[in-house]
């Protein structure tokens, strides 16, 4: 059962331009989430985080946005850099401990 | 470096031996969780301790599977009888239960089981 989703296994964006990364959860217990990124051969490195008291959470050129009656979340890049391309994962805290994390998107950008 | 460390960051062994990894969290963390991630998938949690209580165990976490905080510092996590569908990264990552919920992940250390 697969609590957190990210439906798109990758993505290709313009360098400059905007990435958009969407999430989707089931548990409607989840009320914190994470973005986090990884490149090959590290582990996960934090991004940005929200928590579901909030809609949005912005840092630098980082935004995510919280859709709870839709169970959405979103992470937005702008604009894009090379040093974007990357895993992204979306994790959501159950009981305030462990992570459920997606599956992951695969963002690469483009010069 | 302050960051979360892990050890070996490969490991190559074969099917029926036993291994063991290391994890070396961020200093002064009180939390210390392990996860697991396999190709095309996120990474899953397996276990965490709080100080040196392991607190919660995953389904995914068999007999096969433990893990120990002894001291509250760092932690090993020992797998007796290696399977091939133990070929992994074993990812540990620390959290301080005060100041938020970000989890710090380590390198990882990948398991091929032959």
């Amino acid at each position: 059962d697969q609590q957190v989703k990210q439906n798109s296994p990758s993505l290709s964006v313009q360098e400059g331009r905007i990435s958009i990364l969407n999430c989707d959860y089931t548990n409607s217990m989840f009320d914190y989430f994470l973005w986090y990124k990884k490149y090959p051969a590290e582990g996960p490195t934090f991004l940005i985080s929200i928590s579901s008291i909030k809609d949005k959470n912005e840092d630098g050129r980082f935004t995510v946005f919280l859709n709870k009656s839709a169970k959405h979340l979103s992470l937005h890049i702008v604009p894009s850099q090379p040093g974007d391309s990357a895993v992204y994962f979306c994790a959501a805290f159950q009981g305030a401990q462990k992570l459920v994390f997606g599956q992951g998107t695969r963002l690469t950008i483009n010069p | 470096d302050t960051g979360v460390s892990q050890d070996p960051r490969h490991k190559i062994t074969k099917r029926g031996q036993n291994v063991t990894f290391r994890c070396d969290p961020i200093s002064e963390h009180n939390r210390l969780y392990w996860y697991r991630q396999t190709l095309g998938q996120g990474p899953e949690f397996l276990t965490y301790f709080q100080n040196e209580a392991q607190l919660e165990k995953s389904r995914l976490l068999s007999d096969r599977f433990s893990a120990e905080r002894p001291k509250g510092s760092f932690s090993t996590l020992e797998i007796q009888r290696t399977e091939q569908g133990d070929s992994a990264m074993y990812l540990c990552a620390s959290s301080l239960v005060l100041e938020g919920n970000e989890q710090f992940f380590g390198p990882g250390t990948r398991l091929t089981v032959l």
